[in-house]
């Protein structure tokens, strides 16, 4: 089981850009036939899938925020991103970074990074 | 999307009985239902994965079963650590995964 830690800003403006990486602790990122991926979890709300970028190099996500994501990765440097464009306050959230081998479940999370978006 | 519904929203209840919790679906997701469970400040914790099977290193007294829209996760004796939110979540029909609402399993 590969760890995950996600780093980045923990205060974003409205309107401006959310940034975050996921360092992941293999060298065999490449290798894996897996989806890697971020979920958020508004304070006391139920998780949301974002996005995954798969290593075959196809990415998916979430319709409701698919205009305004990206999720790509850097196999070389073991780690992948999250941008989500234009946001605003209901963008605030733990933010957590996942793994999921193909056709299986999230076998492996971040410990989350908490994302306040305000002015 | 796929949505899915938990019941009881809480579930009140003293250490040693017995919780069973509901995940119904909109639609099918074959058995691509996994359970997870989420302690305060912490990342969900996955319990079952494909609807009946323990993840590694999960106590026997969690159990899953369903197939198709309706599941349910059993504990068949609550242990005090055992007091938490539950959350089931679908792969079966994506994009996008999607989770339910949660039960939060309570001390009576």
């Amino acid at each position: 089981q590969v760890q995950l830690e996600e780093s980045g800003p923990g205060l974003v403006k409205p309107s401006e850009t959310l940034s975050l990486t996921c360092s992941v602790s293999t060298d065999s990122m490449g290798t894996m036939s897996s989806y890697w991926g971020w979920i958020r979890q508004p304070l006391g709300k139920q998780p949301e899938w974002i996005g995954s970028f798969h290593s075959s190099g196809n990415t998916y996500y979430n319709p409701s925020l698919k205009s305004r994501v990206t999720v790509s990765a850097d196999m070389s440097k073991n780690r992948f991103s999250l941008k989500l464009t234009s946001v605003t306050a209901a963008d605030t959230a733990l933010y957590f970074c996942t793994k999921r081998d193909s056709a299986s479940w999230f076998d492996s999370w971040g410990r989350g990074i908490l994302v306040t978006v305000s002015s | 999307e796929v949505v899915l519904t938990q019941s009881p929203a809480t579930l009140s209840l003293s250490p040693g009985e017995r919780a069973t919790l509901s995940c119904r679906a909109s639609q099918s997701v074959r058995t691509y239902l996994d359970w997870f469970q989420q302690k305060p400040g912490q990342a969900p914790r996955l319990l079952i994965h494909d609807a009946t099977t323990r993840a590694a290193g999960i106590p026997a007294r969690f159990s899953g079963s369903g197939s198709g829209t309706d599941f349910t996760l059993t504990i068949s004796g609550l242990e005090p650590e055992d007091f938490a939110v539950y959350y089931c979540q679908q792969r079966g029909n994506w994009p996008p995964i999607t989770f339910g609402p949660g039960t939060k399993v309570e001390i009576k």
